[in-house]
């Protein structure tokens, strides 16, 4: 159980342009999700909160313009880069609380974003 | 200073040794305690969770939290080439959704 996927795994645009990308929980509702980004060799760096319906929570530094999210589901979270440049290219990666259990969080298996 | 502080490694290890991985903190408030393993280019993977003080042990890997010396450890036993990972401990206070991550250890069992 706690199974959570992501969509693209690997995608490669040109700068200017926007790129979606797509957290899916397939075996539980998840009322939280999480968008992390991740720099080689580093830890993960949580850039927002994803809450069901309403508008997601963003840390400190992160672009709420740049990078916009869409939590429109109980199963489904997107995030969206808009008007991506290369120092955009990294591994951006997604989590989702199981709620009512261990309230930790389950990670998707990333995606690979490459600005051109 | 950071929250948590970890040591990046690398770490390499003949296959069979006994492994430890070490995280501090500074936040006291923290009360969730948690290990993820992650393989290359892809997403963490929850291995231990503890609640407070005290040992968990799981297979082969065992977690143990001392909250006065603010220290966490996973230990691996029997180490396979397969535990080559880069390993992260997390953590987060009472009531908190957001996790506290170190920078993570990169781990390499020699076979």
């Amino acid at each position: 159980g706690a199974v959570v996927s992501q969509h693209p795994s690997r995608v490669i645009c040109k700068s200017g342009t926007s790129v979606k990308i797509e957290c899916r929980s397939l075996d539980f509702q998840a009322t939280t999700m999480f968008w992390y980004r991740q720099f080689p060799k580093q830890s993960l760096m949580l850039m927002a909160t994803s809450n069901e319906g309403s508008k997601a929570t963003y840390e400190q530094g992160v672009e709420k313009d740049k990078f916009l999210i869409n939590h429109a589901s109980l199963t489904l979270s997107t995030l969206t880069v808009t008007s991506a440049h290369p120092e955009d290219s990294s591994f951006y990666i997604c989590s989702a609380r199981v709620p009512g259990s261990s309230y930790e969080q389950y990670f998707g298996p990333g995606t690979r974003l490459t600005v051109t | 200073q950071k929250e948590v502080e970890q040591d990046p490694g690398p770490l390499s290890v003949p296959e069979g040794a006994i492994v430890s991985l070490n995280c501090t903190y500074s936040n006291s408030a923290f009360q969730y305690f948690m290990w993820y393993r992650q393989y290359s280019r892809k997403g963490p993977e929850l291995l231990m969770y503890t609640y407070s003080s005290g040992n968990k042990e799981d297979g082969r890997f065992t977690a143990q939290v001392d909250k006065s010396s603010k220290y966490i450890s996973l230990f691996i036993r029997d180490s396979q080439p397969s535990d080559s990972a880069t390993y992260l401990c997390a953590m987060r206070e009472q009531g908190a959704q957001k996790l506290v991550f170190g920078q993570g250890t990169r781990l390499t069992i020699n076979p």
